[in-house]
């Protein structure tokens, strides 16, 4: 079991543009969760989603929009990005409260 | 509102000596608290849950809601221990679990 995985491992994004970010979440889980992480700060929670829907979100403005496929994988968009977005973004995975395992993370420059 | 405070960004204790990483949180209903370990070039992984109340590496946390503190706990330190610790809380159960609120992190440095 490879675990939690996310693509890509870094990128660089100009001011204005959009990204998308991927995750495969742990074999036999069915929610995602995605943190931005700050450099020097801890993970702040984005949004869950279960059944391909948004079940919960933290406090992040509507730029920040995620998607959840039949196969559980999921996806997190940023659009008009700020300079303030360069973060680490952390997917998690889990299953009925069971234990939360996360991702690698994908580091996002933008400048 | 879900809150959780570290109050040591570092903290430095030679081989063999007790090791403390303190947390305290504050939530309205009933929380979970978590302590997540991240080693150098590694990824966070969980390294505590209070509900299992195992003993990990050596590690353990006692939850007390009347301080509303989650401390870590090692009694003889090993260098191996030396990385980022992070305090985390959840609510408890049903749909709203998962959604963790963290800390700001220890970085734990153990000395020879």
């Amino acid at each position: 079991d490879a675990g939690v995985t996310q693509s890509p491992t870094h990128l660089i994004k100009t001011r204005g543009q959009q990204v998308t970010l991927r995750c495969s979440p742990k074999s036999g889980h069915d929610t995602v969760s995605w943190y931005q992480q700050a450099l020097g700060q801890g993970p702040q929670f984005i949004f869950q989603y279960y059944e391909e829907e948004e079940r919960q979100r933290g406090n992040f403005p509507d730029r920040f929009s995620g998607h959840q496929f039949p196969n559980y994988s999921s996806e997190l968009n940023v659009n008009a990005l700020l300079l303030g977005d360069s973060a680490l973004y952390l997917c998690a995975s889990s299953s009925y409260g069971n234990t939360i395992y996360f991702g690698e993370g994908s580091w996002l420059t933008v400048v | 509102a879900q809150r959780v405070t570290q109050p040591e960004k570092l903290l430095s204790v030679f081989k063999g000596a007790p090791v403390e990483l303190k947390c305290n949180y504050s939530y309205s209903g009933s929380p979970e608290l978590f302590w997540y370990v991240q080693y150098s070039r590694q990824r966070l992984q969980l390294l505590l849950r209070h509900i299992s109340r195992e003993s990990i590496k050596g590690f353990t946390a006692d939850l007390n809601k009347g301080e509303t503190s989650f401390h870590l706990k090692k009694p003889f330190a090993q260098e191996e221990d030396s990385a980022m610790y992070y305090c985390a809380l959840s609510p408890a159960g049903g749909t709203s679990y998962g959604k963790l609120t963290f800390g700001q992190g220890t970085i734990l440095t153990v000395h020879p």
